[in-house]
């Protein structure tokens, strides 16, 4: 059974604090990794992607990647009001295009 | 902006009816889509993956008669719940990626909230 785990939160963090989400898979053969934000009601919104080990940034979010750990987490910096959702973490092996979704992390940002 | 159309975005009707759920890749071609159903609380289920001009690929526990995809063209997928009962009640929600390959991000449509009577 591959899967993808992830703290279901919630997690609460201050405005302008780093939230940091976490995520662990089961298949080694994971070689895509995505971060999704999920609005309540919504549907998923790419957030970013990551391929290779070590960290990837985009504006406010920071991906890390390490492989030998079988772990992916999203940073987020300077948390706003706005940033509060679900985060899916969602992977893919090399040879399928399926996703395998985590179940989601809360995060709430107080103002 | 949008790159994948869902429609409609709520339907309700009632039980014994048939729905249709479209999906559309805007100005890009989509050998493949997906297709998911989500439960309140819950995370996304892939249900099956629709391939342009063959059969679609069902996941296991899912019914192919109960879920009837057609994929026609490469910018349209369609999702049809036969026959809808409560318990179909749910969050349906097709992507697609731009290009090809397992790296590629997939996108998703705005979702189709289905509630049978």
């Amino acid at each position: 059974q591959k899967e993808v785990e992830q703290n279901s939160g919630p997690l609460s963090v201050p405005e302008g604090a780093i939230a940091s989400l976490n995520c662990t898979y089961s298949d080694r053969g994971s070689q895509s990794f995505f971060w999704y934000r999920q609005y309540s009601g919504k549907s998923p919104e790419l957030i970013m992607f990551i391929y290779s080990n070590g960290d990837k940034e985009d504006g406010r979010f920071t991906a890390q990647l390490n492989k030998a750990s079988q772990y992916v987490s999203l940073l987020i910096r300077d948390s706003q009001p706005s940033d509060s959702a679900t985060y899916l973490c969602a992977v893919t092996p090399l040879t399928s295009f399926k996703l395998t979704f985590g179940k989601g992390t809360l995060l709430t940002v107080n103002p | 902006g949008a790159v994948v159309s869902q429609h409609p975005s709520r339907v309700i009707c009632k039980s014994g009816t048939s729905v249709k759920i479209e999906c559309r890749s805007l100005d890009f071609q989509a050998t493949t889509m997906f297709w998911y159903r989500q439960f309140p609380k819950q995370s996304l289920m892939l249900m099956a993956t629709s391939n342009e001009g063959s059969k679609a690929t069902y996941e296991q526990g899912v019914e192919k008669d109960k879920f009837l995809i057609n994929h026609a063209s490469l910018t349209l997928s369609t999702l049809t719940v036969t026959s809808a009962h409560p318990e179909d009640s749910s969050f349906y929600i097709c992507s697609a990626s731009i290009g090809t390959g397992s790296n590629q991000p997939q996108h998703f449509g705005d979702g189709t909230r289905l509630s049978i009577l």
